[in-house]
């Protein structure tokens, strides 16, 4: 059974940084591309980031390109978001999915996702 | 990387038939054959409930239904139970490896 447990949210100050972290188990992590997705009150799902299986490509939504950093570590299966210069705006509930197929550079809309967790930019 | 179209509520009374839109340009919906419909129950973890804009996952109920027509995506629930009450959401992949989602419906069975 495919699991994502995401971890590392918190609350921060505006301009702070989080490392968000996602443990995936049952599938071959590193022949799927992964995706973190936000959910920010009142404003529906957002698409963050995409990264390929062995991690050589990483693409980023325009509201966070510059400041985030998707990695990910596959002898731990580990997917992971950097956030730095973080903004009120970048409240939300980070989740990451895997897509609906696999090959490492297929990114298709997900098919299993994490339950999330909660990022509070405030002072 | 603007937002899919959807309402931002519908309402039906059990038994009874509801339609969610999707619109989108033809950059994404319009382009590909690749939409996906999720429902979300607060604090849970998005449900894939329809992909490739009208196949379902094992183990989803046929009462969800998916079509498209242009750039617009449609997600049709029949025979409403009190359980479907939740929040529904619409993806497409948007080429170059990136995604692009609706802003979500909230759907209220009377």
């Amino acid at each position: 059974e495919v699991q994502l447990l995401e971890s590392g949210g918190g609350l921060v100050q505006p301009g702070g940084s989080l490392r968000l972290s996602c443990a995936a188990s049952g599938f071959t992590f590193n022949t799927y591309a992964m995706f973190w997705v936000r959910l920010a009150p009142g404003r529906g799902l957002e698409w963050v980031s995409s990264i390929s299986g062995v991690g050589g490509s990483r693409y980023y939504a325009d509201s966070v390109k510059g400041r985030f950093t998707v990695s990910r570590d596959n002898s731990k299966n580990i997917l992971y978001l950097q956030m730095n210069s973080l903004r009120a705006g970048d409240t939300a509930t980070y989740h990451c999915a895997t897509p609906h197929c696999g090959g490492g550079d297929c990114y298709r809309p997900p098919d299993k996702w994490g339950q999330g967790t909660l990022v509070i930019v405030s002072s | 990387q603007s937002a899919l179209t959807q309402p931002a509520s519908v309402s039906g009374s059990p038994g009874q038939s509801i339609t969610i839109s999707c619109t989108g340009t033809s950059s994404d919906i319009g382009s590909y054959n690749l939409v996906s419909w999720y429902q979300h129950h607060p604090g849970k973890a998005p449900k894939l409930i329809i992909f490739e804009g009208s196949r379902w996952p094992s183990g989803v109920s046929n009462r969800f239904s998916g079509s498209k027509s242009g750039n617009t995506a449609s997600l049709t629930i029949s025979g409403l139970q009190a359980e479907d009450e939740a929040d529904y959401y619409c993806c497409s992949y948007a080429g170059s490896s990136t995604l692009v989602f609706g802003g979500g419906t909230k759907l209220t069975v009377l």
